[in-house]
């Protein structure tokens, strides 16, 4: 049972263009959702994160959308850039649990 | 310089062996875990530690094993019993609240 889901396995965009990527969940004790970024070969990086009390958080180019009735986040790169080409890893947890459950992650490709 | 630290980035194992994967943390951080990740897969947890001395299994736990005997340091085996050891071992850490965990480079493991 996949309670966190990156839907879009990969997503291509243009350099200077939105990037958009989605992740559902179905756990509603979920109350806080994390992006990673990882490139092959290593370890995830931490880009932005959100409580479940907000609805958006904003970090330079990375914005991140939570709308808990439809049970959806969104990360969005404005603008993208290569560098930003990498695997997305969408994340949730409860708070005291500690163990994080992520997405399959979904490949950005930024096109030059 | 803090950090989570993994050796070694490459290993070999024999059919039959116990290998150990290395981690060490220096950021104080209470909780530390291991994941797996497989090609085109995301993460899944295979024990974590949130205090010394303490361990819990995670999703995939059979056929690894854990110790927790330092704050900085949460070794995993995996043991001959994991019949399909062949993966990308990330560790991690985090402490407090709501809580961001940080990875380390990973340790890519192979049978021969």
């Amino acid at each position: 049972d996949q309670q966190v889901k990156q839907n879009s396995p990969s997503l291509s965009v243009q350099e200077g263009r939105i990037s958009i990527l989605n992740c559902d969940y179905t756990n509603s004790m979920f109350d806080y959702f994390l992006w990673y970024k990882k490139y092959p070969a290593e370890g995830p990086t931490f880009l932005i994160s959100i409580s479940s009390i907000k609805d958006k958080n904003e970090d330079g180019r990375f914005t991140v959308f939570l709308n808990k009735s439809a049970k959806h986040l969104s990360l969005h790169i404005v603008p993208s850039q290569p560098g930003d080409s990498a695997v997305y890893f969408c994340a949730a947890g409860v708070t005291g649990r500690r163990a994080l459950t992520f997405g399959s992650g979904t490949r950005l490709q930024v096109q030059p | 310089d803090g950090g989570i630290t993994q050796s070694p980035k490459y290993l070999f194992r024999k059919e039959g062996q116990n290998v150990t994967l290395s981690c060490e943390q220096n950021l104080n951080h209470d909780a530390m875990y291991w994941y797996r990740q497989d090609p085109g897969q995301g993460l899944r947890l295979i024990y974590y530690s949130q205090i010394v001395n303490d361990f819990q299994k995670g999703d995939i736990a059979e056929g690894y094993s854990v110790s927790r005997e330092k704050k900085e340091s949460f070794p995993l085996t995996v043991t001959s019993a994991q019949k399909n050891p062949t993966a990308f071992y990330l560790c991690a850490s985090s402490s407090g609240g709501q809580e961001t965990q940080y990875f380390g480079p990973g340790t890519r493991l192979l049978v021969l």
